[in-house]
């Protein structure tokens, strides 16, 4: 079975363009997870969706929207990009939206923002 | 808030046991995980306790002590692939708060 798959792998973009990360989770999975990575520290929570609704938001501006689709795939968008957005961007799948479920993480995009 | 401290790093030797410890201060949590992650790739599950004591799988094991406010991680007969970034993680609720984190070399 495919793991969580994410797209594109790497990403450059300049401050103030706006970027559009993809996931999709392992089959079965519904809810889908996004974490931000930046370089030397622990991934950090921005979003969590299970079944297309918003189920938990972490501590990020509004720049940083994300949707579920029908399939449980998920789109996280962040516009106006800064400098401080460079990271990587991890999305994880679980089956539910239990607080004990595993996580499922992908291999991630790295955004570097110019 | 909730924050989670771990060494920033730790050397060992291929074939020998490493403990890599987490403190933490938090208001509540479900479980305590334990996360793999090579070169920034994407982070693996290691091990999860749900209650105080020790769990095993495998190589691995890991402790819990909410009286404490502590937990650790043991990793038996090194292997050079162990070396990684090392996370342990809680779920306060549906997601999941990470440490610092803890690089560990293994040497030959």
């Amino acid at each position: 079975d495919a793991g969580v798959t994410q797209s594109p792998t790497h990403l450059i973009k300049t401050r103030g363009q706006h970027v559009t990360l993809r996931c999709s989770p392992i089959s079965g999975h519904k809810s889908v997870s996004w974490y931000q990575q930046v370089l030397g520290q622990g991934p950090q929570f921005i979003f969590q969706y299970y079944e297309k609704e918003e189920r938990g938001r972490g501590n990020f501006p509004d720049r940083f929207s994300a949707r579920q689709f029908p399939n449980y795939s998920s789109e996280l968008n962040v516009n106006a990009l800064l400098l401080g957005d460079s990271a990587l961007y991890l999305c994880a799948s679980s089956p539910i939206v239990g607080a004990t479920d595993t996580q499922y993480f992908g291999p991630g995009t790295r955004l570097t923002v110019l | 808030g909730q924050s989670l401290e771990q060494p920033s790093e730790v050397t060992a030797v291929e074939g020998a046991i490493v403990q890599i410890n987490c403190t933490y201060q938090t208001s509540g949590f479900y479980g305590l995980s334990w996360y793999q992650q090579h070169d920034g790739g994407a982070p693996t599950f290691l091990s999860y306790n749900a209650l105080d004591g020790l769990e095993e799988t495998g190589r691995f094991s890991s402790f819990l002590s909410r009286s404490d406010s502590y937990g650790y991680l043991l990793l038996q007969e090194l292997q050079m692939k162990d070396s990684a970034s090392y996370f342990c993680a809680v779920s306060p609720t549906n997601k999941l708060i990470f440490g610092t984190g803890t690089l560990l070399a293994v040497q030959p």
